[in-house]
């Protein structure tokens, strides 16, 4: 019953490091998302994939990029890392992007850039 | 436009007492409401979740939530607290967007349980 796996599960970057976090899910599911959370302010959407092929940018893009690789696999990219980007990353499924599906959530991916 | 605002950003009750965790939502449509439960270092899970039928919506592990359109308010409620419910809820809201929808989280409220 892996869901949604999230990896690596922490990581340290310094400052203008690029580095790439990787998303799979196994529940044939056709919409991605990848999600920052910081302390106060919930979670905020970054990019997201409605079905393989396609993404959009969602409310806070500015400084990553995705791949939508396949079905199962959606990766997040840092390209030069920054100390605003410190936050707990999270990617979720769902198998179409009505909302009222629900969303299956990873387990996160602790990043700090020092 | 979608939001919604979580009242408190901590709520602590004592085992065995009810829990009340406030939510009130805007939204120009007749929107979906849920609400997601974070434990320490966990990912999110789904509690439950109100898309137009019964206004009272049952959840997982005790928990239910009254929508409410007057009001515009999906607050969440538990009769007896345990200290397993120690953890972080997320009230979130979606619109209709022709499939397209997405998720707008509030910020938070944490939950201690007082032995």
């Amino acid at each position: 019953n892996a869901g949604v796996t999230q990896t690596p599960k922490f990581q340290v970057l310094k400052t203008g490091q690029s580095m790439t976090l990787q998303c799979a899910q196994d529940m044939n599911h056709n919409s991605m998302y990848w999600y920052r959370q910081d302390p106060g302010m919930g979670l905020r959407l970054i990019y997201y994939s409605a079905s393989e092929g396609t993404t959009d940018k969602g409310e806070v893009p500015n400084g990553y990029n995705v791949s939508r690789l396949n079905k199962r696999e959606f990766s997040l990219r840092l390209e030069s890392a920054a100390p605003s980007q410190t936050s707990v990353y999270f990617c979720a499924s769902s198998e179409v992007t009505l909302a009222n599906y629900g969303y299956t959530f990873g387990s996160g991916t602790r990043l700090t850039v020092v | 436009a979608q939001s919604v605002t979580q009242l408190d950003s901590h709520v602590s009750v004592s085992e065995g007492t009810p829990v009340l965790l406030r939510c009130n939502y805007s939204s120009s449509y007749s929107p979906s409401l849920f609400w997601y439960v974070q434990h320490p270092n966990k990912g999110l899970q789904l509690l439950l979740k109100y898309t137009s039928a019964a206004t009272l919506v049952k959840g997982i592990n005790g928990f239910e939530a009254e929508f409410k359109k007057s009001e515009t308010s999906f607050h969440l409620t538990k009769p007896s607290a345990h200290m397993s419910d120690a953890a972080e809820y997320f009230c979130v809201v979606s619109e209709p967007n022709f499939g397209n929808e997405k998720l707008t989280f509030g910020t938070g409220t944490r939950l201690t349980i007082i032995p």
